[in-house]
């Protein structure tokens, strides 16, 4: 599965949009980027996956570029609960049941 | 719909003993996977079980074991705890991989906190 990076910190502003980049420039065809978060000291939570196309769901909205080589993750109005460590992981079909979690960003929702 | 569930929420052991960790699906999914999360440390995956098969196993030693049952859930167990082994231990569950595209998306539970004295 691609690597993927994530920058190690940002803040985002209560009611803003939080925008969550990552990159996975070796990405390959038939992996899919996934989006998880981890409120401190419970189970990473899923927000949203996707191949090619954006997509959007109750939680937010995944934006990967044409080339697939990055995407975005937003969050469309960030509360305190949203305080979390946000994990960008490439999937793809080659099902060894592993996800890869790297560093993720941490995100801290500010008042 | 009920999500994974693990029990117990907390583990206290002694060093040299054995611990047994407890984990159910989310109804209607067949694999379980376990991952370790030491304190301050990313996920690290442990053993994915599908089906009652093991399926695949992370780069832990052999006292690091599991089983899953026939209503697919599942016990991971650690025999001969050593200080180290204190960690976070998360279950996800995810259904059954439906063709060879995509995949299938894994649902974490609460985590077993394990201490080792």
């Amino acid at each position: 599965d691609a690597k993927t990076t994530q920058p190690t910190s940002m803040d985002c502003a209560e009611g803003r949009a939080a925008n969550l980049p990552c990159n996975h420039s070796t990405i390959s065809g038939n992996e899919y980027v996934y989006w998880y978060r981890q409120i401190h000291s419970q189970g990473p939570q899923y927000i949203i996956h996707g191949l090619k196309n954006n997509e959007t769901n109750e939680m937010a909205s995944l934006i990967i570029t044409e080339d697939r080589k990055s995407s975005t993750l937003i969050l469309p109005h960030a509360t305190l609960r949203d305080t979390a460590v946000y994990y960008c992981i490439a999937i793809g079909s080659s099902n060894t049941g592993k996800l890869i979690f790297g560093q993720g960003t941490t995100l801290q929702v500010k008042p | 719909e009920a999500g994974v569930t693990q029990s117990p929420t907390h583990l206290i052991k002694t060093r040299g003993q054995q611990a047994t960790l407890r984990c159910s699906p989310i109804s209607g999914h067949t694999s379980v996977y376990w991952y370790q999360q030491a304190l301050g440390l990313g996920l690290q995956f442990l053993l994915w079980y599908d089906e009652g098969e093991e399926r695949n196993r992370g780069n832990f030693p052999p006292r690091f074991s599991g089983r899953q049952f026939p209503n697919y859930s599942s016990e991971l167990n650690v025999n001969a705890l050593e200080l180290e082994d204190s960690a976070l231990y998360l279950c996800a569950s995810s259904p059954r991989l439906i063709g060879t595209g995509g995949t299938d998306t894994q649902y974490f539970g609460p985590g077993t906190r394990l201490t080792v004295l």
